[in-house]
């Protein structure tokens, strides 16, 4: 099956500063890319929509100037928070939808997900 | 109303058991349907999709579907307790373009 890489898996920072979160697909082509949040237990929150080579499309309630995302390349999407606090820990996972079933089957497939932790 | 329900469990079925887990979803013009499985602290992996009315099997999971009723099922035959997890069901509608998940229901099976 196609391969989702997200990296980092885990990271930790300080309050105040930002963090990249990069998703790759890896044998696939992907004008859309999907980025997703989720606090334990609860179920996936789609954030964004993003797609390459134009602006990401954010959910309601979600801040575009927080949760900065870029989609330079068919293959590469970043998701990047900006001023990061502790209420921003949380588990972020992007999915990327295949080139070829941009159109008709709507089958995604997930990075590992990172695990972001705001001291 | 949400677009896409599920019963949020937990299930719990004994090992060897039958796990049937359900969802519903509300717009008809739905035409891809999937069940991911999420393990606690992982990301969800696609199990399986279905894309037409009836029974569709792979291995132990069987997916059903009945677009009339608006219902999608799946089925896990023999269950193991490495099945124990979460299991999300999925929507796509090609004129939203989006994929719509639901809450997820929370499965144990008991050895």
């Amino acid at each position: 099956g196609a391969v989702v890489s997200q990296h980092p898996s885990r990271v930790i920072c300080k309050s105040g500063t930002s963090v990249k979160i990069e998703c790759r697909s890896l044998d696939f082509q992907a004008t859309t890319m999907f980025w997703y949040r989720q606090f334990p237990k609860k179920s996936l929150m789609l954030m964004a929509t993003s797609n390459e080579g134009s602006k990401a499309t954010y959910e309601q309630g979600v801040e575009k100037d927080k949760f900065l995302i870029n989609h330079a390349s068919l293959t590469l999407s970043t998701l990047t928070v900006t001023s990061a606090h502790p209420e921003d820990s949380s588990f972020y996972i992007c999915s990327a939808r295949p080139l070829a079933s941009d159109t008709n089957t709507g089958e995604l497939f997930f990075g590992e997900g990172s695990r972001l932790t705001v001291l | 109303q949400k677009e896409v329900e599920q019963n949020s469990g937990p299930l719990s079925v004994p090992e060897g058991a039958i796990a049937s887990l359900n969802c519903t979803y509300s717009d008809r013009g739905s035409q891809s349907f999937f069940w991911y499985r999420q393990y606690s602290g992982k990301s969800p992996e696609l199990i399986m999709f279905i894309y037409s009315n009836g029974d569709k099997e792979d291995g132990r999971f069987t997916a059903q579907l009945n677009k009339a009723s608006q219902y999608v099922s799946l089925l896990i035959r023999d269950s193991q307790p490495s099945d124990s997890a979460t299991y999300l069901c999925a929507v796509f509608a090609s004129g939203g373009f989006k994929t719509i998940f639901g809450a997820g229901t929370r499965l144990f099976v008991k050895a």
